[in-house]
This record gives C-alpha cells, sequence and structure tokens, in this order.
C-alpha cells in the first residue's frame, strides 16, 4: 500500500461548481499535512495547510480526519484557474521528509 | 530576487555520461531535498539534507550522488547517466515544514 493516496481524476467540474478531494495516508502516526497545487508539470506551490481543527482559505476549505486518515480539500465555486493537479502531502511522524501522493487533476470547464 | 532556482532548465545527455543538476538558494533554509516527477509515480524523494555537511538517502537514491559543502548549494550528480533517469527534477528547500520549489530541470538521457 502507498503511504499517500490520491483518486488521479480528472475531476471535469464546469465553473461554479463545488468539487472535494479526499487524500488517505496509511501512517497513523504522521503529524503534518499539506496541499500543493501543480500547473502543467511547473512546480509545485503550497496550496494551504491542514489543520485537526480545519481550516478555510477563501474558497478553499482543508480538513483532517485523524480516525479513518484521510485529508480533504473542498473547492467552491470552480474558476477556469482552478484548473490544475492538486497533491496531497504527509509528514510521516519525526521525520523531516515529506511524502507526496501522485496528485489529483481537476479540470473547470466554461 | 531571493528563492531558489535550478540549472539548468533542460538538459539532453547520452547513457553513461555524468551529469550536474545544480540548485541554490538564498534564503538560508537548513533543508534542502531533491525530488524526481514522472507520470504515474509522482514526486519521489531521491535525497535530503538538514544541514551543510549533512545528507541522507530518500526513496530513490540509486544512481545518484549529493554533496552539501555550503548551505545554499546543492548539486545532484548521476554518475553514470541511465534512460530510466529521463525524468523531471526539482528541487526545494523547507521552512516550518513547509517546500518551497525549484522550476525543476527536465532531463532527457538518449
Amino acid at each position: 500500500r502507498k503511504e499517500v493516496e490520491q483518486d488521479p481524476g480528472p475531476f471535469n467540474v464546469p465553473e461554479g461548481a463545488t468539487v472535494a478531494f479526499n487524500c488517505t495516508y496509511s501512517n497513523s502516526a504522521s503529524q503534518s499535512f499539506f496541499w500543493y497545487r501543480q500547473d502543467c508539470r511547473k512546480e509545485p506551490k503550497l496550496l494551504m495547510s491542514v489543520y485537526s481543527s480545519g481550516n478555510e482559505d477563501g474558497r478553499f476549505t482543508a480538513q483532517l480526519n485523524r480516525a479513518s486518515q484521510y485529508i480533504s480539500l473542498l473547492i467552491r465555486d470552480s474558476k477556469l484557474s482552478d484548473s490544475a493537479t492538486y497533491l496531497c502531502v504527509v509528514t510521516p511522524y519525526n521525520t523531516d521528509k515529506l511524502i507526496f501522493g501522485t496528485g489529483t487533476r481537476l479540470q473547470v470547464f466554461p | 530576487d531571493a528563492g531558489i532556482t535550478q540549472s539548468p532548465r533542460y538538459k539532453i545527455t547520452e547513457t553513461g555520461r555524468q551529469v550536474t543538476l545544480m540548485c541554490h538558494q538564498t534564503w538560508s533554509h537548513s533543508y534542502m531535498f531533491w525530488y524526481r516527477q514522472d507520470l504515474g509515480h509522482g514526486l519521489r524523494l531521491i535525497y535530503y539534507s538538514a544541514a551543510a555537511d549533512i545528507t541522507d538517502k530518500g526513496e530513490v537514491p540509486d544512481g545518484y550522488v549529493v554533496s552539501r559543502s555550503k548551505t545554499e548549494n546543492f548539486p545532484l550528480t548521476l554518475e553514470s547517466a541511465t534512460r530510466s533517469q529521463t525524468s523531471v527534477y526539482f528541487c526545494a528547500s523547507s521552512e516550518s515544514g513547509k517546500l518551497f520549489f525549484g522550476s525543476g530541470t527536465q532531463l532527457s538521457v538518449l
């Protein structure tokens, strides 16, 4: 089993739609969680950290479910510019290595 | 501008040749990382470094060598390039667990 797993998609949604991605992780002792965004094989960029209590940044909401070992990303009112690959990243306990999922591709159409 | 820069941006080489990919950061971050990205595998950690003169293997270190004589530089060397090393290589530095990536080097081994 991979340490971090994501549905590769693509998720094809119309503008204005709400879309959600999940990401599961295998190490129950994982301590830090992030969502990164990557455009067309450019470098990944940090989208947001994921906190235990859940957190929101504009149209984006991230949540962590430790019991079921998954994190989620919700995007409301999708824009064309949201089209990208979203990477789930997990830091196992007591390590400085970040483990990446293979990414979920989102395509927003007009 | 401050940041993390990689060179070259594109490189074509032949099997058996030695190739060095350069990475330079201006933030003085302690941690630096090398990832490769391939379709179907996502980002995989090759090597990382916690500080100058401290390096450690990641998930896929075979065929690669790194050094970190100065905090700001973290070159990656392919000692004898193979076709399986054709990939996009990303260097990154981190602060507070968050990664900041260079623009990547697209390497083709013929």
